[in-house]
This record gives C-alpha cells, sequence and structure tokens, in this order.
C-alpha cells in the first residue's frame, strides 16, 4: 500500500465548474500538507499547505484537512481553462522529506 | 530574478555512460532536493542536502551519486549502475521544511 493514494483521473470539466481533488493517507504522523500544480514538462509550483485539520481558502482555492479521517481536499471554484495541469498533494512529518500523491491531471474545457 | 535553474532541459545518455545534471539556486536557500518523477508515480527523493558539504540519501538512491560544495549548486550524476534511468527530474530548494521551489526539470533519456 503507498503511503499516499491519489486519484490520478483524468478529469475534464467546462470552464467554471468546481474542481474537487482528493488523497488519501496511511502515515498519521504528517503533519504539514501541500497541494502543487505542475504544468505539462514543468516543474511544480506551490499551491496551498496546511498544518494539521481544517480549511484554508487563498481566492478561488480551498484546502481541507481531515486528519481524524487522513484525508485532504483541495477544492477549485470557478475554474478556468489556465487550471488545466497535474495537481499534486504532498504531505511531511516534522523533517524534510516529502512523501508525494501520484497526481490528478485535470482539463477545464472552454 | 531569484530561482532555480537545472540544465540541460533534455539529455540523452547512452548505455553504460555517466551524466551529470545541473541544478542552480540563487534564492539563498540552505536545503537542496534532487527527485526522479515517472508517468504515473509521485515524486521519490533521490538525496537531498540541508547544508553546504553534507547530503543524505532518499528513498532511491541507488545508482545516484551528489556534491555539495557551494550553497548555490546542487549536481546530480546518474552512473551507470543505474538500470533504468530514463524519467523527468526535478531539483529543489527551500528555506525551511515547508515550502520547497522547483525548478523547470531535465528530461534524461537513455538510447
Amino acid at each position: 500500500q503507498k503511503e499516499v493514494e491519489q486519484d490520478p483521473g483524468p478529469l475534464s470539466v467546462p470552464e467554471g465548474a468546481i474542481v474537487s481533488l482528493n488523497c488519501t493517507y496511511s502515515n498519521s504522523a504528517f503533519q504539514y500538507f501541500m497541494w502543487y500544480r505542475q504544468y505539462s514538462r514543468k516543474g511544480p509550483e506551490l499551491l496551498m499547505y496546511t498544518y494539521s485539520s481544517g480549511n484554508k481558502e487563498d481566492g478561488r482555492f480551498t484546502a481541507q484537512v481531515d486528519k481524524s479521517s487522513k484525508y485532504i481536499s483541495l477544492f477549485i471554484r470557478d475554474s478556468q481553462p489556465s487550471d488545466s495541469a497535474t495537481y499534486l498533494c504532498a504531505m511531511r512529518e516534522n523533517d524534510y522529506k516529502l512523501s508525494f500523491g501520484a497526481g490528478t491531471t485535470v482539463t477545464v474545457r472552454a | 530574478d531569484g530561482g532555480i535553474t537545472q540544465s540541460p532541459k533534455y539529455l540523452f545518455r547512452k548505455e553504460g555512460q555517466n551524466v551529470t545534471l545541473s541544478c542552480e539556486q540563487n534564492l539563498n536557500h540552505d536545503a537542496m532536493y534532487w527527485y526522479r518523477q515517472d508517468p504515473g508515480q509521485g515524486l521519490r527523493l533521490i538525496y537531498y542536502s540541508q547544508i553546504v558539504n553534507d547530503f543524505q540519501k532518499g528513498d532511491i538512491a541507488e545508482g545516484y551519486s551528489v556534491s555539495r560544495e557551494k550553497k548555490e549548486s546542487f549536481p546530480l550524476t546518474v552512473t551507470s549502475a543505474q538500470k533504468n534511468p530514463t524519467a523527468f527530474y526535478l531539483c529543489a530548494s527551500s528555506i525551511d521544511f515547508n515550502e520547497q521551489f522547483f525548478g523547470p526539470g531535465t528530461r534524461l533519456t537513455v538510447l
């Protein structure tokens, strides 16, 4: 069993829809949770990071963490074609090592 | 502009060859990392360095080597001992544990 599971998709939505992305994990020691966006053939860029359970909002993006269920989510409201990318969840304990999900590829259709 | 640069963008290796991937950062970050990305898999950590002249193996260090002689530079050598080196290689740096900033990547192909 992988330490971090992420549905690979692909996910295709019309412009303006809400995109919902999820990851589950097995290591209860994870404390810090991140979402990265990766455009094709580029390096990932950090979108959101949260500590412990709860919600965090940044513009059209909302990150949720539910530590009791070992489940994290990213929501993208009013999706745009420019949001078409692969989204990677990542998490860590209190050290340098990040554990990544496999990534979900999202296409937003104009 | 501050950032991380990787070169070359594309690299082709013959069987039995060693190749070196370059990673440079001008963000004044202490920590640097090398990851490997394969289709359908998450990023896997090859090596990381928290400070100059010190580095630690990640999850898949076999067949790779690194050096950290300068704060700005963290080159990765893919040796002939790495049996399946075709992948997308990403370098990252951070000033603390959380925000790892990634370079644009090098795509290595074995001929």
